[in-house]
C-alpha cells in the first residue's frame, strides 16, 4: 500500500457527461501529480500541484482541471467526455516539489470508461 | 525523441533465474534520476528502485539492481532468482529537469511485460 488512496476505483459515465476524480497524498506529501494511461499513448504527465498551486503542466486537455484543496487532497475534472478519455488515471504524491531523487508514490488508479 | 526507450514489448522467464530490462534513456540535463516501477496486472503502480545520475554506484534493492552506465545511458533492470509474483509491466522512468529547479516531471517508457514461467 503506497498511502495515496484514489477514489472511486472504477467510473463509467456517457460522453458528454463531467466527472470528478478524488485523491488523497501520503501524509505528509505536498505534492499531487495527475498521470494519464492509455493503451495508445502511454502514461502521461497532466498535471501537478504543491502545496495548493499548480508547478507544471503537461499534456492536459482543456476540458480537464485540477486543483488541491488546503487539506491538500486533489481533484481531477474530467467535462465534455469523449470516447478518447476512456483511461486509467493515476494520482501520485512526493514530499516535496519534485527533485530528480524524489521518488513518486502511486494510487491504485480510477479507471474511467466512457460510452 | 523518445526520452525513454525500452525495446522489449515483452519478456519471459523461468522462475528463479536472473532476468534483465532493458531501458535507455535521452536526456541533456546533468542532473536527474531514473526511476522503475511495476504494474501487476491489478493495476497499480508500485516504486522499486531509484538510480540518481550523479550515484557512482548501482542501486539496489533487494531482488532488484539497477544496471547503471552513464556513458551509454542506459538503465537496465535486473531481477534475480524470478518468482511468479514477478509476472507484470514494469516502466523506465525518468525525471529531468533543471538543476535547482522545481518542475521536475517524470517521463515513462512504453514498458516491458514481463511473464515469469513455473
Amino acid at each position: 500500500d503506497s498511502g495515496v488512496t484514489q477514489t472511486p476505483k472504477h467510473l463509467i459515465t456517457a460522453t458528454g457527461q463531467r466527472v470528478t476524480l478524488r485523491c488523497s497524498p501520503r501524509s505528509g506529501d505536498l505534492s499531487v501529480y495527475w498521470y494519464q494511461q492509455s493503451l495508445d499513448q502511454g502514461l502521461q504527465f497532466l498535471i501537478q500541484y504543491y502545496n495548493g498551486e499548480e508547478r507544471a503542466k503537461g499534456n492536459i486537455l482543456e476540458r480537464f482541471s485540477a486543483q488541491q484543496f488546503p487539506d491538500l487532497h486533489s481533484e481531477l475534472n474530467l467535462s465534455s467526455l469523449e470516447l478518447g478519455d476512456s483511461a486509467l488515471y493515476f494520482c501520485a504524491s512526493s514530499v516535496e516539489m519534485g527533485g530528480p531523487n524524489e521518488k513518486l508514490f502511486f494510487g491504485s488508479g480510477t479507471q474511467l470508461s466512457v460510452l | 525523441a523518445q526520452k525513454i526507450t525500452q525495446t522489449q514489448p515483452g519478456m519471459f522467464v523461468q522462475e528463479k533465474e536472473a532476468v534483465t530490462l532493458d531501458c535507455t534513456y535521452d536526456t541533456s540535463d546533468q542532473s536527474y534520476g531514473l526511476f522503475w516501477y511495476k504494474q501487476p496486472s491489478s493495476g497499480e503502480m508500485i516504486f522499486l528502485i531509484y538510480q540518481g545520475s550523479y550515484d557512482e554506484q548501482n542501486a539496489t534493492e533487494g531482488r532488484y539492481s539497477l544496471n547503471f552506465q552513464k556513458a551509454r545511458k542506459s538503465a537496465n533492470l535486473v531481477i534475480s532468482a524470478s518468482q511468479l509474483g514477478d509476472s507484470a509491466m514494469y516502466f523506465c522512468a525518468m525525471r529531468e529537469g533543471p538543476s535547482g529547479g522545481s518542475n521536475y516531471k517524470l517521463t515513462f517508457g512504453k514498458g516491458t511485460l514481463l511473464t515469469v514461467n513455473p
